[in-house]
């Protein structure tokens, strides 16, 4: 079956990089039509879509974000993973990845990590 | 991008139906007939409930469904059971294959 987990720091300083990994099984980022995206949840609010990364490597991110973000991806590892710069209080959110099908819409989530941002 | 616009709340009694609407721009939801519903019970990660405006994966409660017309999508659930009280969130296609999010609907079941 299809599994997706989150890891990284639970907590970063203000102005540091947040690197998160997302560990999948159950499929391949090398086979045609499969997509990994990043979500971030923060407390008590929506949720925001980040990047995406495509089975050919092709990359998307968010209008806002993209100049913070870049994903990648480690096929043989089945890992996807993140880097946000600068990270502020406001960055304090769940992370979410989850698989995504090429017309947006995700069938799998990973449980999600905590980041909090903080001096 | 911008995100699509939900009501913050909507409340129904068990057995009633309530439709949650979704409002977007021709760039997203009017341009594409990619929307998809999610699910989120608190401390959870979303479930989709509806993708491609109307499809239900399996498994999802035929209570469930989707519709959209112009820039504007609804999730209606019918029969509404107390397990649907939740928050709920539209989501869109959009250009340049990104995605959009909605603002999120809080559920009470009355």
């Amino acid at each position: 079956q299809v599994t997706l987990r989150e890891s990284g720091p639970a907590l970063v300083k203000p102005t540091q990089t947040l690197t998160l990994t997302c560990t999948f099984s159950g499929f391949s980022l090398s086979t045609s039509g499969m997509c990994v995206s990043w979500i971030r949840q923060p407390p008590g609010k929506a949720l925001e879509w980040l990047a995406r990364i495509d089975w050919d490597d092709d990359k998307y991110y968010s209008t806002s974000l993209k100049t913070r973000l870049t994903i990648s991806k480690d096929t043989s590892k089945n890992q996807v993973v993140l880097t946000m710069t600068n990270m502020g209080p406001v960055d304090t959110a769940t992370y979410y990845c989850a698989r995504i099908r090429s017309s947006g819409w995700i069938d799998y989530w990973g449980q999600g990590t905590l980041v909090t941002v903080s001096s | 991008q911008s995100a699509l616009t939900q009501p913050a709340s909507v409340s129904g009694s068990p057995g009633q139906s309530i439709t949650i609407s979704c409002t977007g721009t021709s760039s997203d939801i009017g341009g594409y007939n990619y929307v998809s519903w999610y699910q989120q019970h608190p401390g959870k990660a979303p479930k989709v409930m509806i993708h491609d405006v109307t499809d239900r994966p399996s498994g999802v409660s035929n209570r469930f469904s989707g519709s959209k017309s112009g820039n504007t999508a609804s999730l209606t659930i019918s029969g509404l059971q107390a397990e649907d009280e939740a928050d709920y969130y539209c989501s869109s296609y959009t250009s340049g294959r990104r995605t959009v999010f909605g603002g999120g609907t809080k559920l009470t079941v009355l």
